[in-house]
Formats: structure tokens, C-alpha cells, sequence
């Protein structure tokens, strides 16, 4: 069963205006960790935003701010203000595992984003 | 610009042969994770290195090895290449902590090795 779940291929916002992409996940783990990272063409993947799964309020990051809906296991990105540098691929990922012990993160398939002018 | 390094950036290899990609981590990192990301895929665990052992494991056969030296460095080797073997490999470093408060275990990653098994 796929752990990370972007349901979007593909999306398309206009310059200035606000995106939201999807992600639901799934674990057992009480203790989790969810990441949102860009990877433009270049291939480095860069971080944008982390949310614990016990953390009382969603993420913010200046333009990134993360819907945290633990009971529905979704942690969808909202991209606020869109500029053409954001054209990239997203990835939604969960880091599993014990405290002190070896931490993975497991990966959507990703969405890319296209920012038109 | 995170830091971390890889090289080669590209290469290409035939069936059967070996490869060696490197990576450097980022200055006062302690862990490294490599990652392999298939042409239209999100990226997929390798292993972990942590104290120059090998610190969990995804599900990738024996033939993909590994190695960190004392300065954190780190080497992935994949013997006996198939064509499925195409893909970006990222490396990633982290700093290994009990989590502290505000560690959120982020990982920086490299701009990867793009290899090309023919």
C-alpha cells in the first residue's frame, strides 16, 4: 500500500495566485514527520516545510503553509502568491521511525507545478 | 546551495559494469542517506550510514553497497549494473540527534548523480 499518496500529476496556477497540492498519507506510527520539498530541473531536492505529527498548529514558511488534517491524514502545501520560479516538481514525504534509530523519508510520486505569466 | 556534494554529475555505464558515486556531506552533518529517483518517480531509501555503519536499509539487493569514511564522506557502489538501474541517485545528510526540540531531522540533499545504464 503506497505510504504517500499526490494525486495531482500535474497543475497549473496563474502568476500571484494561491495553489494548493494534495497529499494523504498513511502509517500506524503515532510519531511522524511530514516534509514538503521542490525539486526544479536542477534535481537538488530542497526543503520548503515540516509538520509533526504532534504539533498543535499547521506550518507556515514566509509563502509555504502546510493544511495539517491529521484525522483525514492529508498535509497538502499552499503556495501562496505564485511567481514563475516556483514551476518545479513537489514531493510530499514522511519520515517513519524510532526515536534514535534509522529515520527514512518514503516519497510521493510528486506533482508539477506549472506558473503560468 | 545546501552544502552537500556529488560527483560525477552524470555518467553512463553498459550492463555488468560497476559504479562508484561519492558524496560530501554538509559540514557538521553525522548521517548520510542515499536515495535512487527513477525517471518520473519520487525518490526511493537505499540506506542509511551513520558512524561509518550502515544504519537501516531499503529494499534494494546486496549488489548496491556502501561506505562512510571518518569525515562523513560517503560512497554508494552498484555492482553488476542493469538497465533499470537508470536514475538519479541523491544523497542526502543529516544530523543524527535523540530529536531534539525544534530538530526536525531535515535532510539536505546533493543535485545528484544521473547514470545512465545502457
Amino acid at each position: 500500500a503506497q505510504k504517500i499518496t499526490q494525486t495531482q500529476p500535474g497543475m497549473f496556477v496563474q502568476e500571484k495566485e494561491a495553489v494548493t497540492l494534495d497529499c494523504t498519507y498513511d502509517t500506524s506510527d503515532p510519531s511522524y514527520g511530514l516534509f514538503w520539498y521542490k525539486q526544479p530541473s536542477s534535481g537538488e531536492m530542497i526543503f520548503l516545510i515540516y509538520q509533526g505529527s504532534y504539533d498543535q498548529q499547521n506550518a507556515t514558511e514566509g509563502r509555504y503553509s502546510l493544511n495539517f488534517q491529521k484525522a483525514r491524514k492529508s498535509a497538502n502545501l499552499v503556495i501562496s502568491a505564485s511567481q514563475l520560479g516556483d514551476s518545479a516538481m513537489y514531493f510530499c514525504a514522511m519520515r517513519e521511525g524510532r526515536k534514535g534509530g534509522s529515520e527514512k523519508l518514503v516519497f510521493g510520486k510528486g506533482t508539477k507545478l506549472t506558473v503560468n505569466p | 546551495e545546501t552544502g552537500v556534494t556529488q560527483s560525477p554529475t552524470h555518467l553512463i555505464k553498459t550492463r555488468g559494469q560497476q559504479v562508484t558515486l561519492r558524496c560530501s556531506s554538509q559540514s557538521g552533518h553525522n548521517t548520510v542517506s542515499w536515495y535512487q529517483q527513477a525517471l518520473g518517480q519520487g525518490p526511493q531509501f537505499i540506506f542509511q550510514y551513520y558512524r561509518e555503519e550502515e544504519n537501516g536499509r531499503g529494499n534494494f539487493p546486496p549488489r548496491f553497497s556502501g561506505l562512510q569514511f571518518p569525515n562523513y564522506s560517503s560512497e554508494l557502489n552498484v555492482n553488476a549494473l542493469e538497465l533499470d538501474d537508470s536514475a538519479l541517485y541523491l544523497c542526502a545528510s543529516s544530523l543524527h540527534t535523540l530529536r531534539l526540540a525544534g530538530n526536525t531531522g531535515e535532510l539536505f540533499f546533493g543535485e545528484g548523480s544521473r547514470l545512465t545504464v545502457l
